[in-house]
């Protein structure tokens, strides 16, 4: 059964660059889309971006500016980088697998337990 | 981008009772839509996909409905574990969007 980790600080300084990675285990990277989504305290879901394991990603266009994800095979990893962050990205991140699909179209069926990642001085 | 409302916000109900959750979209995407249960403190998990598909695991009581802009989530003779918060997102239209939930309590 796959399973999902994220990893990374979870104090972020306003300015600064968020950074998590998301370690797959019980199955492999390859041959499915990977994502991000955020859930600030309280509050509903939020779509980031997502990216296949070739490499080729989409990003929430309210974040776009903002965003990188990249892909690992070789550890069979993915990563979110955030730049310039405020307290408005404060919130529980988690990473997901769009393991699902229908009709050509994608759904999230594996999601990681989350790193709240807190944005202050 | 396309605005996903649910209603209602809550959802007061007994066990055994049937809950009927609505997701109303602010334009047509056909039937690219999931819905996802999140209880206090866990993930989200994908409930329905493809508006009406069950994931792998979840019990027959929970059925999908619905195409174009009106969608729905029936949980049939709700179970103490039901109780929770439901969103709907829509995956038809880029950027995918999410509704703000539909609390299911007792």
């Amino acid at each position: 059964q796959v399973q999902l980790q994220e990893s990374g600080p979870r104090l972020v300084k306003p300015s600064e660059t968020l950074s998590l990675t998301c370690s797959v285990s019980g199955g492999s990277i390859s041959g499915h889309y990977w994502g991000w989504f955020r859930q600030p305290p309280g509050r509903g879901l939020e779509w980031i971006g997502y990216i296949y394991y070739t490499g080729s990603s989409s990003y929430s266009p309210s974040l776009t500016s903002r965003v990188t994800m990249s892909v690992d095979t070789s550890k069979n990893q993915f990563s979110l980088k955030l730049t310039s962050v405020t307290a408005a990205d404060t919130a529980l991140y988690y990473c997901i697998r769009y393991g699902v699909q229908v009709a050509g179209f994608h759904y999230m069926d594996v999601w990681g337990e989350g790193a709240t990642v807190t944005v202050s001085s | 981008e396309i605005v996903l409302t649910q209603s209602p916000a809550t959802l007061s109900l007994s066990p055994g009772e049937t809950a009927t959750l609505s997701c109303r979209a602010s334009q047509s995407f056909s039937s690219h839509l999931a819905w996802y249960q999140q209880k206090p403190g866990q993930a989200p998990r994908l409930l329905i996909y493809g508006a009406s598909n069950r994931a792998t695991g979840i019990p027959a009581r929970f059925s999908g409905s619905g195409c174009g802009t009106d969608f729905t989530l029936t949980i049939s003779s709700l179970e103490p574990e039901d109780f929770a918060v439901y969103y709907c997102q829509q995956r038809g239209n880029w950027p995918e969007t999410f509704g703000p939930g539909t609390k299911v309590e007792i």
